[in-house]
């Protein structure tokens, strides 16, 4: 069964920490692995697609890199704007379906 | 442009009332969804419709009863509800290919069923 396992569940850390997320996948015929961030209440905000093994795609503070079996979003000196949820999703072959994780609550703290 | 809009943006129903909650993409999109999410929880999926028709039933209840009217639209119409599916419902569009593209969302409608 498709499965995506995000970690850690919660994480703060104080203005300018750099930090790592974590989303481990086992995703049949991976198509893409997605990054998001949700602010409470909100829909999800596409942030990052990633295709293959070695793939890194940065945005601002934030670079999301891929491997066979893990995807890390690295947080580079974040600022509390950039609290909230963050989440990983995986698309398999044949399947329109996207796998979410759990999340990762995220607070940054001035 | 890439986005979704839903509407309404609130919603509190009886649990006798019918009610329907509207999507519009404009990207030419041919896949949308409907996601439900609780508090805490991630988005998990009701719905897929590909090429307006239903592709994806994710055995949702009856209760829920979507309908895609055409390429930028989906409706999912609301009939005796639970106080329990009071949540986030979520509307997404993607490209439809191959090869996975990302999907976007839209802010959501929070539904309040009382």
């Amino acid at each position: 069964e498709d499965q995506v396992t995000q970690s850690p569940e919660a994480l703060r850390l104080q203005e300018g920490e750099s930090s790592s997320l974590n989303c481990s996948y086992t995703v049949s015929g991976l198509r893409g692995l997605f990054w998001y961030r949700q602010d409470p209440g909100k829909g999800p905000e596409f942030l990052f697609t990633l295709y293959s093994a070695g793939e890194e795609k940065e945005k601002e503070r934030l670079k999301a890199t891929l491997t066979k079996k893990e995807s890390f979003l690295h947080i580079t000196a974040p600022k509390p704007e950039d609290s909230a949820t963050y989440l990983c999703a995986g698309r398999g072959s044949g399947t329109y379906k996207y796998i979410f994780g759990t999340g990762t609550r995220l607070k940054v703290l001035a | 442009d890439t986005e979704v809009t839903q509407t309404p943006k609130h919603l509190v129903m009886g649990m006798t009332n019918k009610k329907s909650l509207k999507c519009e993409q404009h990207m030419g999109h041919r896949a949308m969804y409907w996601y439900k999410q609780k508090a805490k929880k991630p988005p998990e999926l009701m719905f897929v419709y590909s090429y307006e028709k239903l592709s994806i039933n994710e055995s949702v209840p009856s209760r829920f009863s979507p309908e895609c009217p055409n390429s930028s639209l989906l409706n999912l119409h609301l009939h005796a509800l639970q106080p329990e599916d009071s949540a986030l419902y979520l509307c997404a569009s993607s490209q439809v290919v191959s090869v996975g593209t990302e999907a976007f969302f839209g802010q959501g409608t929070r539904l309040t069923v009382v």
